[in-house]
């Protein structure tokens, strides 16, 4: 069974951009969920998706933003990048229901300029 | 709003030796997980620890979990350089719909020979 993809594995822009990151979840799972991981802030959670409906939501500026499709493949967008938003992000996938385990893909490192 | 603390943040091992690494939350909570991450690498699941009580050991690696107390544990029996990782300890709160993990800071370990 193939684990949660995420694409691209390195991204580099520069700060104004915008930036779509990719995770397809575990065939079944419908619960997307994204982190973010620095050094100074640890993992911090950003938003999930369960259903194509955002069901819970982080603290971090409305830049951030995400969607999942009808087929549980999820995106997630930044726009008008800062330094700070260097950062590795991961996605993690489950079937959906409470009391489970979460899956990682390798994450997405981006490097803003 | 929950906090998770992991201590030591940092734990030099030697091989042969006995440790653990503690995880303390604040508000009450019904799923406790533990990940393990390599450099550059994504996080590798645990354990998901559900109830008063609950542990669950593999290999060298053993949780416990003391909703009471709003503990957890997590042993490493005989240390051997292969668990020289990052280990992460993340909670849902009870009240919590979904998957939205709270993770502690970490705790880096490196095991000596």
């Amino acid at each position: 069974k193939a684990g949660v993809t995420q694409t691209p594995r390195y991204l580099i822009k520069t700060r104004g951009q915008q930036v779509t990151l990719s995770c397809s979840p575990i065939s079944g799972h419908r619960s997307v969920s994204w982190y973010q991981q620095t050094p100074g802030q640890g993992l911090q959670f950003l938003f999930e998706y369960f259903s194509e409906t955002q069901r819970n939501k982080g603290n971090f500026p409305g830049r951030f933003s995400g969607r999942q499709f009808s087929n549980s493949r999820s995106e997630m967008n930044v726009s008008t990048l800062e330094l700070g938003d260097s950062a590795l992000y991961l996605c993690a996938s489950s079937p959906g229901q409470r009391n489970e385990k979460l899956f990682f893909g390798s994450g997405t490192q981006l490097s803003v300029l | 709003e929950l906090k998770v603390e992991q201590n030591p943040l940092f734990l030099s091992m030697q091989e042969g030796k006995n440790y653990t690494i503690y995880c303390n939350y604040s508000t009450t909570s019904d799923r406790l997980y533990w990940y393990r991450q390599d450099p550059g690498k994504s996080l590798e699941s645990l354990f998901v620890l559900l109830s008063n009580g609950a542990v669950k050991q593999e290999g060298r690696l053993m949780a416990s979990l003391d909703t009471k107390a709003r503990l957890s544990t997590l042993h490493i029996t005989a240390a051997v350089h292969d668990l020289s990782a990052t280990y992460f300890c993340a909670v849902v709160t009870i009240k919590a719909a979904g998957n939205k993990l709270t993770f502690g800071g970490g705790t880096r370990v490196l095991v000596k020979p």
